[in-house]
């Protein structure tokens, strides 16, 4: 059963405007949710996470948004520039999970010069 | 910065062969974790360990093992490598309870034929 799902495999976005990119969990018990960006070939890289005592959290260009009663978080990316196409992955974590992250399988955002 | 490397970024094999996968980090971090990715199915955890000499099974530990022997070090153990087994794996770590952001190495492409 997957718990961290990220529905759309691909999103394609023209230079200068949003990628919005979403996430939806079904495990009541996660508290702490990530973003973490990969290029072919290398290790994903920490983006931004969010608490869920918080229902938004922003870092420079991108701003992650948190919904509880809907399980569902997005990252906006503003403005979306070409360095920015890669695969971005969702993770989620528990409390006391021994820093367990569960991922979802990930968005190849591309985006057009 | 964390640093995370992992020692091989390329390897070929045979099915059959016993293959190692190190991983060293050197920020003093508790935790560390491989995974596997594959396209279509995201980060999927193999085996994590939160202690020098411990371990846990991840969601996918068949057909591995791991060792932990020094906190700085984790190797994952093919012990009889199959071609289901190519793939790209990844090694993370993290201070134990430090909102959960693992650092993950540059990953090792395994193909095994």
């Amino acid at each position: 059963d997957q718990q961290v799902k990220q529905n759309s495999p691909s999103l394609s976005v023209q230079e200068g405007r949003i990628s919005i990119l979403n996430c939806d969990y079904t495990n009541s018990m996660f508290d702490y949710f990530l973003w973490y960006k990969k290029y072919p070939a290398e290790g994903p890289t920490f983006l931004i996470s969010i608490s869920s005592i918080k229902d938004k959290n922003e870092d420079g260009r991108f701003t992650v948004f948190l919904n509880k009663s809907a399980k569902h978080l997005s990252l906006h990316i503003v403005p979306s520039q070409p360095g920015d196409s890669a695969v971005y992955f969702c993770a989620a974590s528990a409390t006391g999970a021994n820093s367990k992250l569960t991922f979802g399988k990930g968005i190849t955002l591309s985006v057009r010069p | 910065d964390v640093k995370v490397t992992q020692s091989s970024r390329y390897l070929v094999k045979r099915t059959g062969e016993k293959v190692f996968l190190e991983c060293v980090q050197d920020m003093d971090h508790e935790n560390m974790f491989w995974y596997r990715q594959d396209p279509g199915l995201g980060l999927r955890l193999i085996y994590f360990s939160y202690d020098v000499k411990m371990k846990e099974k991840g969601d996918i530990p068949e057909g591995y093992s791991v060792s932990r022997e020094k906190k700085e070090r984790f190797s994952l153990i093919l012990e009889s490598a199959s071609t289901n087994q190519t793939s790209m794996y990844l090694c993370a770590s993290t201070l134990q309870g430090v909102l959960n952001i693992q650092y993950f190495g540059a990953g090792t492409r395994l193909s095994v034929l």
